[in-house]
């Protein structure tokens, strides 16, 4: 069964570096892109990123770009998103999915709740 | 970056009810679209893919139709277990954006 398991529920203070994850099993990991997607409490999805396993070639949405870093482990078939200096307004549920061969998210992930608060 | 727009926002339907949802680009993507439903709590879940190709499983009261910039996705008998929050996503060379979404429920 192809799935995408996320890492658990954080809370942390704003300020705070920040690392979760999303491993793959069931398919080829590192031939197809994996994407993020934020949805803040109560709003709908955005695209934050995907990034190519293989050689860890990433592209960033232009809303994201420079406040998230993505990257990949593809020997144990690991994509993270990262955060140096969480804000308050980062606090959302954060998902992991898989882009198939047609651009469309196919396999997601269980989610990340995120809580940024002082 | 391309924009993306749904209309409605929300709709209330009865049982059995063909229920339409409209999605536009901000420019022409072909047949780029991908249509997803999100119920609560929940991850979402792909249910058409490249406008109108329907995802394997996915039950065939599900429709998608359009090309270029306006696309429609449609339930030809709403069910119960429908209730949820639809939302359309064009992909452009690897760049993705999400419509805003549409909130289905029963009247």
């Amino acid at each position: 069964e192809m799935q995408l398991v996320q890492s658990g529920a954080e809370v942390k203070k704003p300020g705070e570096s920040l690392k979760i994850s999303c491993k793959g099993s069931g398919y080829s990991f590192t031939t197809y892109w994996i994407g993020w997607v934020r949805q803040m409490p109560g709003k709908g999805l955005e695209w934050m990123g995907i990034i190519y396993p293989d050689d860890s070639d990433t592209r960033y949405s232009p809303s994201f770009q420079g406040q998230v870093t993505i990257s990949a482990d593809k020997s144990i078939s690991t994509a993270y998103l990262q955060w140096s200096t969480l804000k308050a307004s980062d606090t959302a549920m954060y998902y992991c999915a898989r882009t198939s061969m047609r651009d469309a998210f196919d396999v997601w992930g269980q989610g990340t709740m995120v809580t940024v608060s002082s | 970056d391309i924009q993306m727009t749904q209309s409605p926002s929300s709709l209330s339907a009865s049982v059995g009810d063909r229920v339409s949802i409209t999605c536009q680009a901000s420019q022409d993507i072909s047949n780029s679209l991908n249509w997803y439903q999100q119920k609560p709590g929940k991850a979402p879940k792909l249910l058409i893919y490249d406008a109108s190709t329907l995802e394997t499983g996915v039950p065939s009261r599900f429709s998608g139709s359009g090309s270029g910039t306006d696309f429609t996705f449609t339930i030809s008998s709403l069910q119960p277990e429908d209730i949820a929050t639809y939302y359309c996503q064009q992909s452009d060379n690897l760049l993705f954006t999400f419509g805003p979404g549409t909130k289905v429920d029963i009247k």
